[in-house]
This record gives structure tokens, sequence and C-alpha cells, in this order.
């Protein structure tokens, strides 16, 4: 199984700030397996990026992903009020795993 | 548009089974596999399984095996997840979620199932 470790676990940001998630893996991840989710309390997670860096339906270009082999980020180029909020990371080998999350909070 | 409706909340004995509904719309059900997420309260999601739908085919994660069975019923576009032997830590908040036709994100969510276990 492969492990998705999410780094830092919190990041305390203000607005209008640049937002960099961390996803490592613990062994290479094929690019076409890899997503960002959004979660907002009390609410089902939001697919933003899939293979790694295609944006899903919806999604604003502020948010973008990059990576390949085991590691993966999300960036958020300027924090908009909604924008905070858990994210984690995704992948698919074998088994499907999700990273541990990165909560983006206001500063 | 596509929706994904489950089932109501559960309260469950520990023991007991629970099976939890997802009834799919708005685009062709056997062609879309569907996949299972749980959500503890504070922590993060963890895969349970997916079914593909046009033939039934499933894979379970491994610490599940045994334990959890997915089907499905064509004839209303539902799939069901059920899961036996109910502890404390079962007790999640449970997601399906539909598979991208060509790569392997979630792209859309149930709104989910609290299932509690508790005597």
């Amino acid at each position: 199984e492969i492990l998705l470790t999410q780094s830092p676990g919190t990041l305390s940001l203000s607005p209008g700030e640049r937002a960099t998630l961390s996803c490592r893996a613990s062994q290479s991840v094929t690019s076409h397996y890899l997503g960002w989710y959004q979660q907002k309390p009390g609410q089902a997670p939001r697919l933003l990026i899939y293979d790694t860096s295609s944006r899903a339906t919806g999604i604003p270009d502020r948010f973008s992903g990059s990576g390949s082999g085991t590691d993966f980020t999300l960036t958020i180029s300027r924090l908009e009020p909604e924008d905070f909020a858990v994210y984690y990371c995704q992948q698919y080998g074998h088994a499907l795993t999700f990273g541990g999350g990165t909560k983006v909070e206001i500063k | 548009q596509v929706q994904l409706v489950q089932s109501g909340a559960e309260v469950k004995e520990p023991g007991a089974s629970v099976k939890v509904s997802c009834e799919a719309s708005g685009y062709t059900f056997t062609s879309y596999f569907v996949h299972w997420v749980r959500q503890a309260p504070g922590q993060g999601l963890e895969w349970m399984g997916l079914i593909n739908p046009s033939d039934s085919t499933t894979i379970y994660a491994p610490r599940l095996q045994g334990r959890v069975t997915m089907t499905r019923d064509t004839s209303t576009g539902t799939v069901y997840m059920e899961l036996t032997s109910l502890r404390s830590e079962d007790t999640a908040v449970y997601y399906c979620a539909r598979k991208r036709l060509y790569d392997q994100a979630l792209d859309y969510w149930g709104q989910g199932t609290l299932v509690t276990v508790s005597s």
C-alpha cells in the first residue's frame, strides 16, 4: 500500500497570501492517479485537481497542482476567504489511499 | 445533473450490521465505478473499496476484507455498502463517490451517511 504524507499539518495564512501544500508518497505514484480534494466542515470532499495538474470542472485557476514520482504540490496562488478548509491528496495504485490532510486556517 | 443520494443516519449496537444505500442519477449508471470512503469524527478519509456497477466486480480495502460487501441494483441505479460485526471504531460518516471515466479521481460525492455504533 502506498502511504501519502501531507505537510504541514496546519498552514496559518492570511487572505491574499500564497499557500503551498506538500504530498509525499512512500513509493512512486503514476501521475495519472494523483488527485487533490478540498473539504469544508460538514461537507463531502470536493475534487480540485486530477492527473496531478488538471483542474476539475468549475475550479478557479488560482488552484494548481504539480509534481511527479513521490513529491506532489498543491498551490493556491492567492487565498480567498472560501479557500480556508482541509485539503487531501489521493492516489490509486492497487488500492486507493488518502493523505492525512492539511488544514489551511486564517492567521 | 449528476447526483448521488445516500440513505439516512443509522445507530447500531456493537456486533450488528449496517447497510447504506447510494442512489445515482443524471448519468449512465453502469459506466462509472463507485467508491466508498469513510471518515471517523475529526479524522481523515479512509478508502473502503469500489464496485463496478456494470458487472458487480469489487475490490475491498484489505483491513475491511471479510466485513464489507458492496452490491448494486441496476434497475434502480443504486449501490449498497454493508458492514458487519460493527465496533465503536466504525463510527463515521460514510460517503459514496463516482470515479471519473479515464482516471482515478472521484468527481461526484454523496452527501454522507453518519453511522454511529454505540451500546
